[in-house]
């Protein structure tokens, strides 16, 4: 079966420091990836998705980054976190299926 | 382009009573729709999804919706409210069913249910 793992769960960070929170597939091969914030009664906002290995697109210019180094792992990235990078990060793949979501990250930055 | 528009962020229910969560939807193409519930702190789970078949779609925990064209409309809804159904619900449109095209999220409703 088709799973998603997504860690860490929570995250307290200072401002400045970086970032890095990854997603791993399992289950299924090629799948889209992406990678969405929700904050605080703003809903969900598409910060980049992936088809391929490689091949990242930004929906916001932003302060974060994203790569995907293998078929099934997608990696989020700050190099130096500001404020508003706080919310709930959720990773989320799919493949002819629908979409399937991790159970989230919440960032808190400090 | 596509865009959904979830009218009240928050919602409050006597448990037994109906829930009635709207969606509104703006598409240049046929639209998919979906809708999404979160439980606090995890992922979103699928309750439902629209793909051009039948207009009246049904879900898991009792929830059903109705695509109506001619009011751009997606709402949710449940004959009875039960406690567990207390949560955010997202409404969203994609314009494919194959997964491979992105989701367009609505804002979130917040579904209280009153003992």
């Amino acid at each position: 079966s088709q799973t998603i793992h997504q860690w860490p769960a929570t995250l307290v960070q200072p401002v400045g420091s970086p970032l890095s929170l990854e997603c791993t597939v399992e289950g299924t091969s090629n799948p889209n990836l992406y990678w969405y914030r929700q904050a605080a009664g703003r809903g969900l906002q598409l910060l980049f998705y992936s088809v391929g290995i490689g091949q990242i697109s930004s929906e916001v210019p932003q302060n974060l980054s994203a790569s995907r180094p293998q078929d099934r792992q997608f990696i989020l990235s700050s190099k130096k976190l500001l404020l508003s990078d706080s919310g709930f990060y959720l990773c989320a793949w799919s493949a002819g299926g629908g979409y399937t979501f991790g159970s989230g990250t919440r960032l808190t930055v400090v | 382009a596509q865009s959904v528009t979830q009218l009240g962020s928050h919602v409050s229910v006597s448990e037994g009573a109906l829930v009635l969560l709207r969606c509104n939807y703006s598409s240049s193409v046929p639209p998919y729709l979906f809708w999404y519930v979160q439980y606090p702190n995890q992922g979103l789970q699928l309750l439902l999804k629209y793909t051009s078949a039948a207009t009246l779609v049904k879900g898991i925990n009792g929830f059903e919706a109705e695509f109506k064209k001619s009011e751009t409309s997606f709402h949710l809804t449940k004959p009875s409210a039960h406690m567990s159904d207390a949560a955010e619900y997202f409404c969203a449109v994609s314009a494919s069913n194959f997964g491979n095209e992105k989701l367009t999220f609505g804002t979130g409703t917040r579904l209280t249910i009153i003992p």
